[in-house]
């Protein structure tokens, strides 16, 4: 059984960087694509990005100059930073495991609870 | 560059059968499939359908999906209060190289 844990966040202030971090217990580490999405309140699922554990990364164009994802092999955790926060960004987080198939993406099959993030001054 | 849309809100009654809809301009063309999460409130998204058809383990069989060109469905039969959620299609655009996500369905069982 596969549980994502994630921590951090919390209330930032505007030009903060945010950093998360989701440790993935009971599962293999290798061969899945490992995602951070959001969801601002109210709102849908927003991809933010991905890294698979060579720390090859894709993400999102319209973040991918504020945000850095990277994994820790050793600890099974992945972990995001997203800089210049404004109150756009406030949002719930989640990490998430993305399932592939002959290189092909299939599915975000397993989740983190959330984490609840605010940018207020 | 896949687009999703879902209709915003879908009402059924309970134990009648709901068919959510989930319409790309790419599907056809990248041929990533689709996969559909459910979203109860207060909880994260959970997945009932990955590369069209095929449901993870401990997902019940009132949930089948399909896709007819661009168009993705989620059927829901025997509608029950716990179904009540929203419902996102997603899938992988290649180009984008990344997920992309329909705007969500919320599901009123009456």
């Amino acid at each position: 059984q596969v549980q994502l844990q994630q921590w951090g966040g919390g209330v930032l202030k505007p030009s903060e960087t945010l950093s998360l971090t989701c440790a993935v217990y009971g599962g293999s580490f290798s061969g899945y694509y490992w995602s951070w999405l959001r969801q601002p309140p109210g709102k849908g699922l927003e991809w933010i990005g991905e890294s698979n554990v060579s720390g090859t990364t894709n993400y999102n164009p319209s973040l991918k100059s504020r945000v850095a994802i990277s994994v820790d092999t050793s600890k099974n955790q992945f972990s995001l930073k997203l800089s210049s926060m404004t109150a756009a960004d406030t949002a719930v987080y989640y990490c998430a495991r993305g399932m592939a198939s002959y290189g092909r993406r299939v599915g975000l099959d397993n989740w983190g609870q959330g984490t609840p993030v605010t940018v207020s001054s | 560059q896949a687009g999703l849309t879902q209709p915003p809100s879908v009402s059924k009654g309970l134990r009648q059968i709901a068919t959510l809809t989930c319409t790309g301009n790419n599907f056809h063309v990248d041929n990533q499939g689709v996969s559909w999460l459910q979203q109860r409130q207060g909880h994260p998204p959970k997945l009932l359908s990955y590369r069209n058809n095929n449901r993870p383990s401990g997902i019940s069989e009132r949930f089948s999906a399909s896709r007819s060109g661009d168009t993705a469905s989620l059927t829901i039969t025997g509608l029950q209060p716990e179904d009540e959620a929203d419902y996102y299609c997603t899938t992988w655009d290649n180009s984008l190289r990344g997920w992309v996500f329909g705007g969500g369905t919320k599901l009123t069982v009456l």
